[in-house]
């Protein structure tokens, strides 16, 4: 059964900051890596998808690496905004594509401190 | 832009009540999901439907049915309610079956508070 593991749990940091989070992944067989924003009380907003071929994928401010290999993914935030403040999910799909859903990380809830 | 719509957005029942979570999407996706969001758990599968008339258990799935109604809509059913369905419940959609990526899209969630 895939496990994904999310570290850190909680991340506080000071704005403007670079920071990493960190997603892992136990069975390697995936098709495709997703990380997802979620604010408090509301529903969850796609920020990258890494497809299993793929090493990285860039948007904005946002950078997302995969190394299927060691089951690892990271997201970086580059100089780093309240607006930021957020829970952000891991999720990878399954190697039949994903029809079967995806498999959630437990997520990082990121403050970033104006 | 409505993307994927879920109703209600809050609901209470008592145990023992029944009823069902609606979710439409407007993107012509092929393959429909049923989440539930609990603290310290994370976000489990209850249902999916990879295609219009097909539907599958999720990780999740004691105490619900679903019905894939169209190609657009997906109904979670709790036929008897208990306190231990306390959640938020996530609709999502995707649109598989074709050469693309993946990605799933997300309603808004309906919280369920079950007394």
């Amino acid at each position: 059964k895939q496990e994904v593991t999310q570290i850190p749990a909680a991340l506080s940091v000071p704005e403007g900051e670079n920071l990493v989070l960190n997603c892992s992944f136990t069975d390697s067989a995936i098709y495709n890596l997703q990380w997802f924003r979620q604010d408090p009380g509301k529903g969850l907003t796609s920020l990258l998808l890494i497809q299993s071929s793929q090493r990285e994928q860039t948007s904005g401010r946002l950078n997302a690496s995969l190394d299927k290999s060691s089951g690892r993914s990271t997201l970086y935030i580059a100089a780093s905004q309240p607006g930021d403040s957020a829970t952000y999910l891991c999720a990878v799909s399954g190697s039949g594509g994903g029809a079967d859903g995806l498999t959630f990380g437990k997520g990082t809830h990121l403050i970033i401190q104006p | 832009n409505a993307g994927v719509t879920q109703t209600p957005k809050f609901q209470v029942l008592k145990t023992g009540q029944s009823m069902t979570l609606q979710c439409a999407q407007d993107m012509n996706h092929n393959s429909m999901y049923w989440y539930r969001q609990d603290p310290g758990m994370g976000l489990r599968l209850i249902y999916y439907s990879a295609s219009e008339g097909t539907t599958d258990k999720g990780e999740v799935p004691n105490g619900y049915n679903v019905s894939r109604l169209n190609k657009r809509e997906f109904s979670l059913r709790l036929e008897s309610a208990a306190p231990s369905q306390t959640s938020v419940y996530f609709c999502a959609s995707s649109l598989m079956g074709q050469a693309n990526t993946g990605e799933l899209f997300f309603g808004e969630g309906s919280r369920l508070t079950v007394l």
